[in-house]
């Protein structure tokens, strides 16, 4: 089964400042990856995805994320943070049918003005 | 109405209530979920329902009664909860096509449970 490691439980930068978080799967397979986000009150909301082909993927909001095979990673970068980027970034993975998504434990991200 | 919408937003019961939780999605997806999401733990995928039939129970105790009538709606009924049962329940749609769980899912708001 597959599975989803978030080594950073919670992370402070400065608006401007540029943002990595890290992700680490494991999975047989080819993986299906996903980053969603989670504004406090809210539900998840669909930041990226890597299916398969080019390994830096664009997603919503100007952030992208970078698929490494070799080091089993999907870590999610962003050049300049925002104040409205505050929140809990969970990184999921997917496989093929009858594996549902596993879901990392999540990074909360804190943003100083 | 647009997404993936959740009712109540917040629910406080007792251990002998009943109550239920609805979920409703506007996307014409064929399948949803439930997930629990408990403080500092990550997140517990619940129920599975695809084209309107279960297909995976994650050994979820008998308290929790999920439903789903067609495929825009889903309801999860409780009764008879822990304390430990308090968390934010979040419902998720997704298109499944040919029986590949892995197109995105798109989640609703949640409905915060707290059990007395």
């Amino acid at each position: 089964a597959q599975s989803v490691t978030q080594p950073d439980i919670h992370i402070t930068v400065s608006e401007g400042a540029s943002l990595e978080l890290r992700c680490n799967y494991s999975y047989g397979a080819t993986p299906y990856l996903f980053w969603y986000v989670q504004s406090p009150g809210q539900g998840l909301q669909l930041l990226l995805k890597y299916f398969s082909g080019d390994t830096l993927v664009q997603g919503i909001k100007g952030f992208e994320a970078e698929f490494k095979r070799s080091q089993s990673s999907f870590n999610l970068r962003k050049p300049s943070v925002h104040w409205s980027d505050a929140g809990e970034y969970f990184c999921a993975v997917g496989g093929d049918y009858g594996q549902n998504f596993v879901f990392g434990p999540g990074t909360r991200l804190s943003v100083l003005p | 109405e647009t997404g993936v919408t959740q009712t109540p937003r917040h629910l406080v019961m007792g251990m002998t209530n009943k109550k239920s939780l609805k979920c409703e999605q506007h996307l014409g997806h064929n399948a949803m979920y439930w997930y629990k999401q408990s403080a500092k733990k990550p997140l517990e995928l619940m129920f599975v329902y695809s084209l309107e039939e279960r297909v995976e129970n994650n050994s979820v105790p008998s308290r929790f009664s999920p439903e789903c009538p067609n495929s825009s709606h889903l309801f999860l009924h409780l009764h008879t909860l822990q304390p430990e049962d308090s968390a934010l329940y979040l419902c998720a749609s997704s298109q499944d096509r040919d029986r590949q769980p892995h197109n995105e899912q798109f989640f609703g708001p949640g409905t915060r449970l707290t059990v007395l």
